[in-house]
C-alpha cells in the first residue's frame, strides 16, 4: 500500500526525442507527487510537482500527466539533452502528514549526444 | 547560504564500530529528515525532526540506530554496531515551512556514503 513503482528502471534516449517515465501508487491518501532529479554524487532535486486535483503540469521541456483513476502519473521530458542524464525519482505524500515521501525506485535516464 | 551540509562526504567503518553522520539545514529551516539509499535502490524515509524533537521515527531500525537535532549545532544520524548491511548513502534534507515543501520541495544535501567493511 504504501510503495511507489516506476518503470523503466533505466532508459536510453536520442538528442532530441521524448523521455517517458512511468509510476504507479496504491494508497489512495497519497496527494502530492513530486519528481526529483538526481546526479551523481549529488541529493536529489525537485524538478515539478503536481496535486491529484490537475491532469497535466508543464513547466519548460518537463510535463506531468496525472491519472487519478488509474493511480499513475508519468514524467514527460521533451527534447530531451545530454545534460538530462541522471537518475528521476518519482515520489508520493500526503500532505496532511509528516511532509514525508515515499520514492519509486529511480530511473536510470541517458541522452545520447 | 551554503544549502544543506552534510559531513562526512565519505566514511568507512569497520564492522562493530560506531559511525556518526552529520547535517547542518539551511538556515532558517527547522524541519530535517533523513533518508537512506542503498545500491540501485529509492531512497527511505527513516526519521523527520525538529529542533529538540522527534516528530515521526517511523521508518528507524529499531537497534542501533538514532537521531537528534538539538537546540544548537547540527543534526547527527548515530549508528551503533554497524553491519554490512548499513553501507549506503544517507541523505538529510530540510524545509522551512509548510508552503515551502510545496513550492519547493526539500532541499537535499549531498549526501554521506557509508561503507562498512
Amino acid at each position: 500500500q504504501q510503495q511507489v513503482k516506476q518503470s523503466p528502471q533505466s532508459l536510453i534516449v536520442q538528442k532530441g526525442g521524448i523521455s517517458i517515465i512511468n509510476c504507479a501508487y496504491e494508497n489512495t491518501a497519497f496527494d502530492y507527487f513530486p519528481w526529483y532529479q538526481q546526479f551523481p554524487g549529488k541529493g536529489p532535486a525537485l524538478l515539478i510537482a503536481i496535486r491529484p486535483d490537475v491532469s497535466e503540469k508543464k513547466e519548460g521541456r518537463f510535463t506531468i500527466s496525472f491519472n487519478k483513476s488509474a493511480k499513475q502519473f508519468s514524467l514527460h521530458i521533451m527534447d530531451s539533452q545530454p545534460g538530462d542524464s541522471a537518475t528521476y525519482f518519482c515520489a508520493a505524500s500526503i500532505t496532511s502528514g509528516t511532509y514525508k515521501y515515499i520514492f519509486g525506485t529511480g530511473t536510470r535516464l541517458k541522452v545520447l549526444a | 547560504n551554503a544549502g544543506v551540509m552534510q559531513n562526512p562526504r565519505h566514511l568507512v567503518r569497520r564492522r562493530g564500530q560506531e559511525a556518526r553522520l552529520r547535517c547542518s539545514p539551511m538556515k532558517g529551516h527547522s524541519h530535517v529528515y533523513w533518508y537512506r539509499q542503498l545500491p540501485e535502490e529509492g531512497l527511505k524515509f527513516m526519521v523527520y525532526l525538529q529542533k529538540e524533537n522527534i516528530i515521526d521515527e517511523s521508518g528507524m531500525p529499531k537497534e542501533r540506530f538514532s537521531a537528534e537535532f538539538p537546540k544548537e549545532g547540527p543534526s547527527i544520524l548515530r549508528i551503533q554496531q554497524v553491519v554490512r548491511g548499513d553501507s549506503a548513502a544517507y541523505f538529510c534534507a530540510s524545509f522551512p515551512s509548510r508552503e515551502a515543501w510545496f513550492n519547493y520541495g526539500y532541499t537535499f544535501g549531498s549526501g554521506t556514503r557509508l561503507t562498512v567493511v
